[in-house]
């Protein structure tokens, strides 16, 4: 199975912040990557897909980038509205798996 | 608007069954794959199964290969997991997903059901 590795497990930040989380798999997985949001008591949230395409709805204020085997996500101006824990997804094979998930803080 | 609605979760003693379902509504039930995906109490995410768009073709994360069992009704718009065998260490909230695409292999769950509750304990 093709494991990720998502860094930092958790995060402190500022209202107007850039936020970045790093998600490395151990094997290439092209751009097949996703990233989802997560409030506390709610279900995820599809906010990146492909790697770098916004899912329809989402605030232009995140993104992601990266193929092969490392990519980012980044938060350019962190809102209150964004505490939540956020994990990248591989799906270039199944099974599907999760990063362990970085809980965002203000 | 995309609804996916659950129903099923409950307390459950180690060895027992259940069977969770997820009603969809909003879109072609039938043009795109379902997922469950679970999380443990302050854990992350867990892929356990998915299913292709037609029905045909499923898959079962290790964890829960042999034990439980995903399937679709079409005529009543219903996801199915039928969990046998439980074990403490399946609890968890359950999640139903909608996938983006018809294929099973394209894991990008673009909605998602409000989760349900299961507890394995004696």
């Amino acid at each position: 199975d093709i494991q990720m590795t998502q860094s930092p497990s958790s995060l402190s930040a500022s209202v107007g912040d850039r936020v970045t989380i790093t998600c490395q798999a151990n094997h290439e997985i092209s751009i097949y990557l996703n990233w989802y949001q997560q409030r506390p008591g709610k279900a995820p949230k599809l906010l990146i897909y492909e790697a770098t395409n916004l899912e329809t709805g989402v605030p232009a204020r995140f993104s992601g980038s990266g193929s092969g085997t490392a990519f980012t996500f980044t938060i350019s101006s962190l809102q209150p509205e964004d505490v939540a824990t956020y994990f990248c997804q591989q799906y270039d094979n199944l099974p599907p798996l999760f990063g362990g998930g970085t809980k965002v803080d203000i | 608007e995309i609804q996916l609605l659950q129903s099923g979760g409950a307390l459950v003693q180690p060895g027992g069954s259940l069977r969770l379902s997820c009603v969809a509504s909003g879109f072609t039930f039938t043009s795109f794959a379902m997922n469950w995906v679970r999380q443990a109490p302050g854990k992350g995410l867990e892929w356990v199964s998915a299913i292709s768009g037609s029905g045909e073709t499923t898959y079962h994360a290790d964890s829960v290969k042999g034990r439980f069992t995903i399937s679709r009704d079409k005529s009543k718009n219903t996801l199915y997991l039928q969990m046998n065998s439980l074990r403490a260490e399946d609890t968890a909230i359950y999640y139903c997903a909608k996938s983006a695409s018809s294929m099973m292999v394209v894991v990008v769950l673009d909605s998602w059901g409000q989760g349900t509750l299961v507890t394995v304990s004696s």
